[in-house]
């Protein structure tokens, strides 16, 4: 049973592109989580998906920034006109439902660094 | 200020040494409090979890404890190995916050021959 797959795990754009972030769960979960960290802070919450819904994307940036999971295919986190202080490290989580208890699993991450 | 402070900041011990790691929350009720390891360029992998009612939570050479009254909780890593040289991430989901977590800081721990 894989993990968490996340892809790329390193992405350089310039300021001005797009990113898009790639997170297939582990086979059986249907809840996905994004979060970023940014250099020496700690992880930070982005959105709460399950497939075709957004549950919470109460951190999610107002702009620039959406995120999908469809019923086919890997959730994806995109990032339109990207600039330097995207730069992070952008981690995905999966769990087989969203009860309290349930332990969220973290994929590799994907590094940006926006130039 | 943030919801969940953890100290120290960085820590260096030797080998087979044990070593202490604390976390402090600020906001409860909370549903459950969870230390995460993170290996550098990686993502993080749980250790425990503990609900409210729950005192201490064993994984191995990995203890940890929780006092709901003074909202602290710590981290205790018994005969430290090389591969424990990694950031340690206290976890607290909040029942305000829905199911999102919400992490410390970390403590860096490396533990030197």
């Amino acid at each position: 049973n894989a993990g968490v797959m996340q892809n790329p795990r390193h992405l350089v754009r310039r300021r001005g592109q797009e990113a898009r972030l790639r997170c297939s769960p582990m086979k059986g979960h249907s809840h996905v989580y994004w979060y970023r960290q940014l250099p020496e802070e700690g992880l930070k919450f982005m959105v709460y998906l399950q497939k075709e819904n957004i549950i919470d994307e109460s951190g999610m940036p107002k702009e620039r920034f959406s995120a999908e999971f469809p019923k086919e295919g890997p959730s994806i986190l995109r990032i339109q006109q990207v600039v330097r202080g995207d730069s992070a490290a952008y981690f995905c989580a999966s769990s087989t439902n969203g009860g309290l208890q349930e332990t969220q699993y973290f994929g590799p991450g994907t590094r940006l660094l926006v130039l | 200020k943030n919801q969940v402070e953890q100290s120290p900041q960085s820590l260096i011990i030797l080998e087979g040494k044990n070593c202490t790691l604390q976390c402090n929350y600020t906001v409860s009720p909370f549903s459950n409090l969870r230390w995460y390891k993170q290996d550098t360029g990686r993502g993080p992998v749980s250790l425990t979890i503990m609900t409210f009612s729950e005192n201490t939570k064993s994984n191995g050479r990995y203890t940890a404890t929780l006092d709901a009254d003074t909202k602290q909780s710590s981290l205790h890593i018994t005969a430290s190995q090389l591969s424990d040289s990694a950031s340690y991430i206290c976890v607290v989901t909040f029942k305000a916050a829905g199911n999102k977590l919400t992490f410390g800081g970390g403590t860096r721990v490396l533990v030197k021959p």
